[in-house]
């Protein structure tokens, strides 16, 4: 059964950057039939599509982040990672990392999600 | 970018009635491709159906999901206790795919 598991520092300082990374096991990050990336979901609130990078280690992040955002991936760990920099309080927010699941002409589904691991920014 | 609308916000429900929550969308979503996803709390979000009407693995028949173009439905014919939970829609037909801001399905 595949399953991720998010980890990192829970606690980031404004204006430093973000580190995590999400192990996958059960699976490969190889398989060429799938993406794998990042999703967050800031306290409260609703969920935000944050990027995916494929074995390759092509990238694809949204607009309103990519200026900020970096994910690499290592296949010999069968991990990725997400850094996000210059973080402010508005970064706060559980991080999940996801499966994304390609059907033909179409966007992204997610399939499974890791469990979240919540990330503050505070001073 | 498609902008999903979902309603009601909240859902006051007995265990055992039905269930059926809306998902529009700004503009007709290609192929229904469309999934809902489960999330209690303190978990991650679960997926439920993709395909606009396909369910994923493990899923109980009880959920099923239907509808096409701006407009899709989750319905869920007899609420168990465990079904009390927030539902996403999310369409994947253009990129970047998009959710909605959820559906709180509580007991009345």
């Amino acid at each position: 059964q595949l399953q991720l598991q998010e980890s990192g520092p829970g606690l980031v300082k404004p204006s430093e950057t973000l580190s995590l990374t999400c192990t996958v096991s059960g699976g490969s990050v190889s398989n060429s039939g799938y993406y794998w990336g990042w999703i967050r979901q800031p306290p409260g609130k609703g969920l935000e599509w944050i990027g995916h990078i494929y074995y390759t280690g092509n990238t694809y992040y949204d607009p309103s982040l990519t200026s900020r955002v970096t994910m690499s991936v290592d296949t010999s760990k069968n991990q990725f990672s997400l850094k996000l920099s210059s973080v402010t309080a508005a970064d706060t927010a559980v991080y999940y990392c996801a499966r994304h699941v390609p059907p033909y002409g179409g966007s992204f589904y997610f399939d499974p999600w890791g469990q979240g691991t919540l990330v503050t920014v505070s001073s | 970018e498609i902008v999903l609308t979902q309603s009601p916000g909240t859902l006051s429900l007995s265990p055992g009635e039905r269930a059926t929550l809306s998902c529009r969308a700004s503009q007709s979503v290609s192929s229904s491709f469309l999934a809902w996803y489960q999330q209690k709390p303190g978990q991650a979000p679960r997926l439920l159906i993709y395909g606009a009407s396909s369910r994923a693995t493990g899923v109980p028949d009880r959920f099923s999901g239907s509808g096409s173009g701006t407009d899709f439905t989750l319905t869920i014919s007899r609420l168990e206790p465990e079904d009390f939970a927030v539902y996403y829609c999310q369409q994947y037909g253009s990129s970047p795919g998009t959710f909605g801001p959820g559906t709180k399905v509580d007991i009345k």
